[in-house]
């Protein structure tokens, strides 16, 4: 079963504007990340954001995470057409061998010129 | 990222017909994974292996195998292909040296086609 529930599946903004990104989890986490993929592309990791943290930036990239509501967001400032990909959260978890993520289902942004 | 690569990058092949899917990273990671990305459902794992002597089963390993040959090389089978399986594999690898939750670092894909 998946972990992370993304919000929403689709996202279509104008060049400029700013891009927000909703996942949730069910469990606990040691820690979220979110990764982009270019269509038919393999997935880049962005960024992570560890339990004991609760705001992360990376460029334009601003990650927040509420462990109380399982909840994190991504925003994406001043948009780019270049940004258009899928966005994709991914929890780990504590097991015994470790190292494992759980994706979730994806965002698909489109950024228009 | 050529230090993750996958061959072949798409592949059409009929039922019941074996095939592999083959992975070498360049990277030095111990760590290997393999997911199947379906549209809607995202990544789901099959198997991963932490080392050359292990190999552990994933969410949905039911009907693949797999072959950890040397650090760099982590080989996906088929063994009697169905449509179901029609779907973009990725191989990833991390790095345990920093820290047991880190960052994966993925390859192109394979585009895989059951008829």
């Amino acid at each position: 079963s998946q972990q992370g529930e993304e919000d929403p599946q689709a996202l279509s903004i104008q060049e400029g504007e700013n891009a927000t990104m909703n996942c949730s989890y069910k469990t606990s986490i040691n820690n979220l990340q979110w990764y982009r993929q270019n269509s038919g592309r393999g997935l880049v990791h962005l960024i992570l954001i560890r339990s004991n943290e609760r705001e992360k930036h990376s460029g334009r990239l601003r990650v927040t995470l509420d462990t109380s509501k399982k909840s994190s967001s991504l925003l994406i400032t001043a948009s780019r057409a270049a940004d258009t990909a899928s966005y994709f959260c991914a929890t780990a978890r504590f097991y015994n061998q470790g190292g494992k993520l759980i994706f979730g289902q994806g965002t698909e942004l489109s950024v228009k010129p | 990222d050529a230090d993750v690569t996958q061959t072949p990058r798409n592949r059409i092949t009929k039922t019941g017909k074996r095939i592999m899917l083959e992975c070498s990273q360049t990277k030095g990671h111990d760590r290997m994974y393999w997911y199947r990305q379906d549209p809607g459902l995202g990544l789901r794992l099959i198997y991963y292996s932490f080392d050359v002597k292990d190999i552990n089963k994933g969410e949905i390993s039911d009907g693949y195998s797999v072959s950890r040959q040397a650090q760099a090389k982590f080989s996906l089978s088929l063994e009697s292909a169905i449509p179901n399986q029609t779907a973009l594999y990725f191989c990833a690898t991390s790095d345990p040296r920093t820290g047991a939750y880190n960052e994966q670092f993925f390859g192109p894909g394979t585009r895989l086609t059951v008829l």
